[in-house]
């Protein structure tokens, strides 16, 4: 079955600078790669997704990249605030009613 | 109005006890889901119910029994509870698999 993995585990950036989680998966038939937000004590939200025929998607200071070949895709977050501090889920799903497989997480502190 | 919800939020019980969690969204969507998560923060699906009909049934213990009587609800009862069952419990929603996930505010079930 699919196994997502995710690294880091903990990240500390300073507010302003950027911020990198990168996420691999193990099924190369997974053509369907959300990211999820979990802010302390909160429900999982999705903040951006991306499908395996796009390399590349943005959103405002949110961007994911893609790369089938390496099976690896990458959140980035642009001029970090303190409200982007959370756990950050990168997930990994084949269409026609698959499951979605979460990676372990990656806790953001922004620090300010 | 809230799209997911679910019920009790908190739920604190002894070892061997019966325990029911309810789920329901407001949202039209056709599947459902529960999914734990462990003090590590690692979500994990349990169960998936697409128009009241069992899609998946993760390696769970036969002591959880979900039940969906129509596609808006999805209900959890736990017989015979055990110290490991504690957790938070999140209910979610999607218009169809795998799609985006509409989570609930989630239950912590805390087992002594």
């Amino acid at each position: 079955g699919e196994n997502v993995e995710q690294h880091p585990s903990t990240l500390s950036v300073q507010e302003g600078d950027s911020a990198v989680i990168k996420c691999t998966y193990s099924d190369s038939a997974s053509n369907y790669f959300p990211w999820y937000k979990q802010e302390l004590g909160k429900r999982p939200q999705l903040i951006i997704d991306i499908r395996s025929n796009v390399g590349e998607k943005k959103d405002q200071r949110i961007a994911v990249t893609l790369n089938k070949t390496a099976k690896h895709f990458s959140l980035h977050i642009t001029e970090t605030q303190p409200e982007d501090s959370a756990v950050y889920f990168c997930a990994a799903s084949k269409t026609s009613y698959d499951k979605v497989i979460f990676g372990p997480g990656t806790s953001l502190s922004v620090i300010p | 109005d809230t799209a997911v919800s679910q019920t009790p939020k908190y739920l604190v019980t002894q070892m061997g006890n019966d325990k029911s969690i309810k789920c329901e969204q407001n949202l039209g969507h056709d599947t459902m889901y529960w999914y734990k998560q462990d003090s590590k923060k690692f979500l994990k699906i349990m169960f998936s119910y697409n128009n009241k009909e069992l899609i998946i049934n993760e390696t769970v213990p036969n002591r959880f029994s979900p039940k969906s009587p129509d596609k808006a609800h999805l209900n959890l009862h736990i017989n015979s509870l055990e110290l490991g069952d504690s957790a938070v419990y999140f209910c979610a929603s999607s218009q169809r698999m795998p799609e985006k996930l509409f989570f609930g505010s989630g239950t912590q079930l805390s087992v002594l």
